[in-house]
């Protein structure tokens, strides 16, 4: 029974389409996350909602626009795709309160823009 | 602002070898701190993290980390690794004071390649 899952796994499309990423957590956290990972690994966080408010928005472009219809869902809508979109998106989610509580990630999505 | 540095992008180790993965972290304010793996092809999952008392905290898969107040640093251990622990590990750290949510800042991770 997965934590946190992320649609598509994978996802190869071209310059200049549309397309999401869908998120869904079945573990009652009130905090969700996008991250992006690039081809160096690095993880960078992109968007935080708490209960569907939005909290962090990172210097990410406009063309990236999360949704959040309920708090065990955080969707990712990306217009415009660009090849410097190509990387990992990682869906996490986490209790809200800032105590140290423990991320927990999605397998990620692996978008490739050609 | 808070930040993480992981000084090794890659650690080689020989099979039953020991091992330190090395974190500093720089933040004006109290912190926590956690490790994380990333297996290939897989999302992160926690192996430890420091919150308060004991610096030293043991973690899953044999790993333990040294809270250094001091040194701002903290460091991963494994007395003796095996193949299965080759994967990326990625040190984080987040402010204890952030305004009521957390917010993570990961490392850029180290990649751990044990040989056999």
């Amino acid at each position: 029974d997965t934590a946190v899952s992320q649609t598509p796994k994978y996802l190869v499309t071209q310059m200049g389409n549309d397309k999401s990423i869908k998120c869904e957590q079945n573990l009652g956290h009130d905090t969700m996350y996008w991250y992006k990972q690039d081809s160096k690994k690095f993880l960078k966080i992109m968007f935080s909602y708490n209960n569907k408010e939005l909290i962090i928005n990172e210097t990410v472009p406009n063309r990236f626009s999360p949704k959040s219809p309920d708090k065990a869902h955080l969707n990712l809508h990306i217009n415009s795709l660009e090849l410097g979109d190509s990387a990992v998106y990682f869906c996490a989610s986490s209790q809200g309160d800032n105590s140290g509580n423990t991320i927990y990630f999605g397998e990620g999505s692996w978008l490739t823009v050609v | 602002a808070q930040s993480v540095t992981q000084l090794d992008s890659q650690v080689p180790v020989f099979e039953e070898a020991p091992v330190e993965l090395r974190c500093n972290y720089s933040s004006s304010v109290s912190v926590y701190l956690f490790w994380y793996v990333q297996y290939p092809n897989q999302g992160l999952q926690l192996l430890l993290k420091y919150l308060s008392g004991s610096t030293l905290v043991k973690g899953i898969n044999g790993f333990e980390a040294e809270f250094n107040k001091s040194q701002t640093s903290f460091h991963l251990r494994k007395p003796s690794v095996h193949i299965s622990d080759t994967a990326e590990y990625f040190c984080a750290v987040s402010d204890r004071h952030s305004g009521g949510y957390q917010k993570v800042t990961f490392g850029i991770g180290t990649k751990l390649q044990v040989i056999p």
